[in-house]
């Protein structure tokens, strides 16, 4: 079946050091994709997007990267702080025909930094 | 800041009870979507609706159905409760564009004793 998965489960950096979170997706039909940070108790937020047209997207402290030719995402985030510990999500659009596109997500990377 | 909001925040109660978690959004958006969420995992998509009286199911089976009477509110029911249904419950939305970033509620954590 289609899915989005991450390949580490948890990551650790020392505050100031970049950070880098992996993604593989399997749809290569998939046109849209999504970035999530979740932090305890709360739901998802929105961090960063891009669309297939694109390699690369940069935000604020970060950037994302997508290679449509081995189906991989990355999101970077510079100069990591203490607050940007969460767990993240990438997420891709997937097209369910009549009933129009839904967000798949993948199973999340756990990123601790410590000061 | 996203206006999506989900009530109750935590729910305990017993089995085969019978429960409505609420979500409402007040940004006028067409679609809204129901997410199963277990602690340190992925979220599932269970429930979603593109409109007035569309609602489609997701990818990940539920005993669960929902309604969509209002533009604004999505509610997800539960006829009878059972442990396997704890869990956390996110609902999100969306405006009508096809390819749009999704705004989530806080969620609700439901545990069934």
């Amino acid at each position: 079946g289609e899915s989005v998965g991450l390949h580490l489960p948890t990551l650790s950096v020392q505050e100031g050091d970049n950070s880098i979170i992996n993604c593989a997706y399997s749809n290569s039909a998939s046109d849209y994709f999504i970035w999530y940070k979740q932090e305890s108790g709360k739901g998802p937020q929105f961090i960063i997007d891009i669309r297939s047209n694109m390699d690369k997207r940069q935000g604020q402290r970060v950037t994302v990267l997508l290679n449509k030719t081995v189906k991989h995402l990355s999101l970077q985030i510079a100069a990591t702080q203490p607050g940007d510990s969460a767990v993240y999500f990438c997420a891709e659009n997937i097209e369910r025909g009549q009933a129009g596109t839904a967000l798949i997500f993948g199973k999340g990377t756990t990123l601790s930094v410590s000061s | 800041e996203a206006d999506i909001y989900q009530t109750p925040r935590y729910l305990v109660i017993g089995t085969g009870k019978k429960i409505t978690l609420e979500c409402s959004q007040t940004m006028g958006h067409d679609k809204m979507y129901w997410y199963q969420q277990d602690p340190g995992m992925e979220l599932h998509l269970i429930h979603y609706s593109y409109g007035v009286n569309s609602t489609e199911k997701g990818d990940l089976s539920s005993e669960s159905t929902v309604s969509r009477i209002r533009t604004e509110h999505f509610p997800l029911t539960l006829e009878s409760a059972r442990p396997s249904h704890t869990s956390q419950y996110l609902c999100a939305s969306c405006s009508g564009l096809s390819r749009e970033k999704l705004f989530f509620g806080s969620g609700t954590q439901l545990s069934v004793l």
